[in-house]
């Protein structure tokens, strides 16, 4: 399988426990972003790294969260101290460059569902 | 700002008849639009993108979209739509803040009936 890939699908957790989502993305894909996308909504951006340097991060990125990406291979999620408003699709992006001239898009993991009781 | 808009939550369309899901975008420079569907419980499949060239951009499983510049517009059209067309559209222009990443819509869902 070369598509993008993420784990868990699904994860119910306690509010106030800390979860871990990883993403595995193709394997020549430089650029890796992560979004969430709440019930109704379209996703919203969370981060950003190329390579493995995480270049943007949104302002809906809390202190709770923060983002790897070791060696700019895989990456992982990490959220702590869980809220009910963490409930979510968190989503996993690749590509390649989209530079003007470039033709090439985003490849989406089928995401993790996070619940938080 | 920069945003899309999807002014349907839901579409209602009979399965053979012309199905039409609308996008209008507010953008500086020239627009990046995108088109994805999302199957139940799945992530987000790309359909079609329109960068430059001609207006009319055609994609996967039949779908096309017509750019219109003067109305910022970007609606996703099928000739015949079938009862495995109902899922989750979303319409999206790449940020012009850099990086890439893509401003979606809320998301529209036609309800095809057979």
């Amino acid at each position: 399988d070369t598509g993008v890939s993420q784990n868990p699908r699904h994860k119910i957790t306690k509010r106030g426990q800390n979860v871990t989502f990883r993403c595995d993305p193709i394997s020549e894909h430089n650029r890796l972003y992560w979004y969430r996308q709440t019930l109704g909504q379209g996703p919203e951006f969370l981060t950003y790294f190329q390579n493995e340097a995480q270049l943007e991060k949104s302002r809906l990125l809390s202190d709770r969260f923060s983002a790897e990406r070791p060696k700019g291979s895989f990456s992982t999620l990490e959220i702590q101290r869980t809220e009910q408003g963490d409930s979510a699709m968190y989503l996993c992006a690749s590509s390649l460059g989209l530079d003007r001239g470039t033709r090439y898009g985003y490849t989406f993991g089928s995401g993790t569902r996070l619940t938080v009781v | 700002a920069q945003s899309v808009a999807q002014p349907e939550d839901q579409v209602n369309v009979a399965e053979g008849n012309p199905l039409t899901v609308k996008c209008t975008y507010s953008v500086s420079g020239n627009p990046y639009l995108f088109w994805y569907v999302q199957y139940p419980n799945r992530g987000l499949q790309f359909l079609l993108k329109y960068i430059t060239g001609d207006n009319l951009v055609k994609g996967s499983y039949g779908f096309e979209a017509e750019f219109n510049k003067s109305q910022t517009s970007f609606h996703l059209k099928k000739p015949s739509a079938l009862v495995s067309d109902s899922a989750l559209y979303f319409c999206a222009v790449r940020d012009a803040g850099g990086y890439n990443k893509l401003i979606f819509g809320a998301g529209t869902r036609p309800a095809v009936h057979p």
